[in-house]
């Protein structure tokens, strides 16, 4: 079955400094791999993606993952850090080989200290 | 596109009714998925809907849980009887075949409160 630890449930940063959310995955077949935010009494929305292919990854916001798979890991990072970035953010990995939706990390929840 | 719809957003009800949560998907998405979010377990994936036949439900905690989808842009959650451990967001979201690629998309969520 495939799974997924975030380390750290709550990551703060200064505004300007960069951000780093850890995520690692286990997988029995090759991953998807996903990262989406969550802010405040709102669903999820989807940040990036990894699927095949080049294995850094850029998605909205200025955010980026590198896939990693001798680490089987997918850390998120963005080089400064905004206000707006304060939020839960979710790493997932696709359950199997096809659509059939996605296991969740735990969350953790950024906050941008000012 | 108006994307994943849920209503009610905030449902509080009272322990032993019943209570449904509905969702109306993507158009043109193909499969549907009923995730519940709590503080404990954090998100999981309750059961999965592709093309209108629910494909999995090993997620769905109890016999009080079950789901429907009578056609592409309806699907309901429903709680007979709710209890105050079923409080939590409950989460719809749909995709397309090419989900991998495209990703899943969600809805605002429904904020249930069993008191």
């Amino acid at each position: 079955a495939q799974s997924v630890t975030q380390l750290g449930s709550h990551v703060s940063v200064s505004e300007g400094a960069l951000v780093l959310l850890r995520c690692n995955y286990s997988s029995s077949v090759p991953p998807y791999l996903f990262w989406y935010v969550q802010y405040p009494n709102q669903g999820l929305q989807l940040l990036l993606k990894y699927t095949t292919g080049a294995t850094l990854v850029k998605g909205i916001n200025g955010f980026e993952a590198e896939f990693k798979k001798s680490e089987t890991s997918f850390h998120l990072t963005k080089p400064s850090a905004h206000m707006s970035d304060a939020a839960e953010y979710f790493c997932a990995v696709s359950r199997g080989g096809g659509a059939d939706g996605l296991t969740f990390g735990k969350g953790t929840h950024l906050i941008i200290q000012p | 596109d108006a994307g994943v719809i849920q209503s009610p957003r905030h449902e509080v009800t009272e322990m032993g009714q019943e209570v449904t949560l509905r969702c109306k998907p993507i158009s043109g998405h193909n499969s549907l998925f009923w995730y519940r979010q709590t503080m404990m377990r954090g998100l999981e994936l309750l059961i999965y809907f592709n093309n209108n036949v629910p494909i999995d439900d090993s997620g769905m905690p109890e016999d009080r849980f079950s789901a429907k989808m009578p056609n592409a842009s309806f699907s309901t959650l429903k709680i007979q009887p709710s209890e105050p451990r079923d409080s939590a967001v409950y989460f719809c979201a749909s995709s397309s075949e090419g989900a991998l690629y495209y990703g899943y998309t969600f809805g605002s969520g429904t904020r249930l409160t069993v008191v």
